[in-house]
């Protein structure tokens, strides 16, 4: 277990729909980045907040959105689901530079 | 933007034998993370380079980043079918850890 918790593990949409997933970073942890994990695209970062504020953005959709609540959990939501949103999601959680990132198990998204 | 790319995508060796992975960047490397992914799982962290020359080992593992600070190579020695999975490089190309960008990764295979 590394301490980020993301739920759900799986999920299973119709396109069109709109889902949340959910972060809890690790204990201590202020900085949460949501990435994007496909077959054609690898590893691609989406977002990241820090304490509650949006610090950094990638190549996050405009139908995707974050946010980051005062208990430091985070949520991203993905709506207007389309087949190509299909991956796997993870969320990885950083006490600051230079102690690198603790990654979730990660939630696997299946539009069909 | 930054890029790393990684040699090779894949990797099937014997149990036993040595392998080294490269990751080379396309900016200055202010931080370089290694990572490990079964397949379909959340990265477990390996190692993170700084300094241009740092070297540093975990069990059968080691990684070192080279002096102009934009290549680093990761060497298992003696594999083992536990080394199997997806080693991803993630760089911190800024500085400030807002993001870390990722390598395609190399999926290796250890072979009994």
């Amino acid at each position: 277990d590394s301490g980020v918790t993301q739920t759900p593990k799986h999920l299973i949409t119709a396109t069109g729909q709109r889902v949340t997933l959910r972060c809890s970073p690790r204990s201590g942890d202020l900085s949460v980045y949501w990435y994007q994990q496909s077959l054609d695209q690898g590893l691609q970062f989406l977002i990241q907040y820090y304490n509650g504020e949006e610090r950094a953005k990638g190549n996050i959709l405009e139908r995707f959105s974050a946010q980051q609540f005062p208990d430091l959990h985070s949520e991203l939501n993905l709506s207007s689901l389309e087949l190509g949103d299909s991956a796997l999601y993870f969320c990885a959680s950083s006490v600051g530079v230079n102690y690198g990132y603790t990654f979730g198990s990660g939630t696997r998204l299946t539009v069909v | 933007s930054q890029e790393l790319e990684q040699s090779p995508q894949s990797l099937i060796v014997q149990e036993g034998k040595n392998l080294t992975i490269n990751c080379t960047s396309s900016k200055t490397l202010y931080g370089l993370y290694w990572y490990k992914q079964k397949y379909g799982e959340g990265l477990i962290f390996l190692m993170m380079l700084q300094k241009g020359g740092e070297e540093k080992s975990h069990e059968k593992i080691t990684a070192k980043l080279d002096e102009k600070k934009q290549q680093s190579s990761l060497h298992i020695t003696a594999s083992q079918p536990s080394h199997a999975g997806i080693y991803l490089c993630g760089a911190d190309g800024t500085g400030t850890a807002s993001k870390l960008t990722f390598g395609t990764g190399t999926r290796l295979q250890v072979t009994l």
